[in-house]
């Protein structure tokens, strides 16, 4: 079965420091990975996608990595903002005819000034 | 902004009640999507479109019904709800439904209350 594990489910930090978000998938034949940033009631916003050749994306003070060996990825977020507060979704999806996406569970970050 | 709207972003019915949520996308895409996203749990797709024809329904009760008149809308009609129908139901669109970077871009989203 396709999963995709996120890790930690919430997280606080103080404005300007870094953070790094993890995201492990068992989603086979992969295809693609995507972060997104969901504000509270709001629709997910695309932060990055990478195929299987990419390694690493950067999108502003976003870096996401991805190892398809290892089957993980990371977001890592530079001197964090309070606008950051968000929830952050890693999304995998499977090269089928469908390509069909699994949603992770999401990271709540809260930014404090 | 993402290019796709949707109507109404907030919304309270009753359970005898029928109502209906709009999405509309100024993307040119092919595909489109609802969600439902209730509270600490991750989105769960309800149906796809694909050309105006629907390719998946993930088990969804039949007291939702989709809609896609054309490639642009998409609507969701409610009608005898629950309680636990609450979420907020968003709507996404992409180029297309299938291969590689079929990136989907979402809308605000739709926050349902059944009372």
């Amino acid at each position: 079965k396709n999963q995709v594990e996120q890790s930690p489910q919430s997280l606080i930090i103080l404005e300007g420091k870094n953070c790094t978000l993890q995201c492990n998938y068992t989603v086979s034949p992969f295809s693609n990975l995507r972060w997104y940033k969901q504000d509270t009631g709001r629709g997910p916003v695309s932060l990055t996608i990478m195929t299987f050749s990419e390694n690493t994306k950067s999108n502003g003070r976003y870096t996401a990595t991805l190892d398809a060996d290892t089957k993980q990825s990371s977001l890592h977020i530079t001197a964090s903002q309070l606008s950051d507060s968000a929830s952050y979704i890693c999304v995998v999806s499977a090269r089928t005819n469908a390509g069909k996406s699994t949603f992770g569970d999401g990271t709540t970050l809260t930014v404090k000034p | 902004e993402t290019g796709v709207t949707q109507t109404p972003r907030h919304l309270v019915m009753g359970m005898t009640n029928k109502k209906s949520l709009k999405c509309e996308q100024h993307l040119g895409h092919n595909a489109m999507y609802w969600y439902k996203q209730s509270a600490k749990k991750p989105l769960e797709l309800m149906f796809v479109y694909n050309f105006k024809e629907q390719t998946e329904n993930n088990s969804v009760p039949s007291r939702f019904s989709p809609e896609c008149p054309n490639s642009s809308h998409l609507f969701l009609h409610l009608h005898t709800l629950q309680p636990e129908d609450s979420a907020l139901y968003l709507c996404a669109s992409s180029e297309t439904q299938g291969l590689d970077h079929y990136e989907q871009y979402f809308g605000p989203g739709t926050r349902l209350t059944v009372t």
